[in-house]
């Protein structure tokens, strides 16, 4: 069964410093998101992303953050210089069409901001 | 703004009993419901969804929920609760045409023997 994948599956890094967290979606799939859990906190949604551009974000998704999709397989997360704050878990999403309402997970990039 | 609550953030259950973890939502207009389940170290995996038509879905691992418009509520149940439904739960929800989810902030589901 197709799944979605994440690596790093735990990224360390020290404050100020930049990260990408990369995401395989399933190969059918147009529509993806990253969502966030920092611990003990609820999923936070980040950014839906189609057709080469964002099509919404939240206000967490702020200038520190980009995502991209590099070429036909990777779509990454991008923190351009990460705060303690970022820690978190980070999961990548895609759904095949807006319509078909499911989101399928992966199993998380654990980010640790020292 | 949209928003779903779920009370009881650990549920403990014995073996063979039923489990019954609550969500509500506040919305102005009927949404799009889901629960996921997490195991340690894995992510979020679809349980079941609600969008139109039938208000009680069946989703895998024998887990049901029953959408209930006048009571805001989408409650996710299983009869009889077996040791590896131990996890946490998740409901969330999606309005109209926006695509991201809503979540709440989870139970943990525990079965002992």
């Amino acid at each position: 069964e197709p799944e979605v994948t994440q690596t790093p599956s735990h990224q360390v890094t020290q404050m100020g410093q930049e990260v990408i967290l990369r995401c395989v979606p399933i190969s059918n799939h147009l529509y993806f998101y990253w969502y966030r859990q920092i611990l003990g906190q609820k999923v936070e949604f980040l950014v839906s992303f189609y057709n080469n551009e964002i099509s919404e974000k939240s206000e967490i998704f702020d200038d520190q953050f980009s995502v991209e999709r590099p070429d036909g397989s990777n779509f990454t997360l991008k923190i351009r210089s990460t705060k303690l704050e970022d820690s978190a878990m980070y999961f990548c999403a895609s759904s095949r069409t807006e319509v078909a309402y499911e989101q399928y997970f992966g199993p998380g990039t654990r980010l640790t901001v020292t | 703004a949209q928003s779903v609550t779920q009370l009881g953030s650990h549920v403990s259950v014995s073996e063979g009993a039923l489990v019954l973890l609550r969500c509500n939502y506040s919305s102005s207009v009927p949404p799009y419901l889901f629960w996921y389940v997490q195991y340690p170290n894995q992510g979020l995996q679809l349980l079941l969804k609600y969008t139109t038509g039938a208000t009680l879905v069946k989703g895998i691992n024998g887990f049901e929920a029953e959408f209930k418009k006048s009571e805001t509520s989408f409650h996710l149940t299983k009869p009889s609760a077996h040791m590896s439904d131990a996890a946490e739960y998740f409901c969330a929800a999606r309005t109209g045409t926006a695509s991201k989810l809503t979540f709440g902030t989870g139970t943990r589901l525990q079965v002992t023997l």
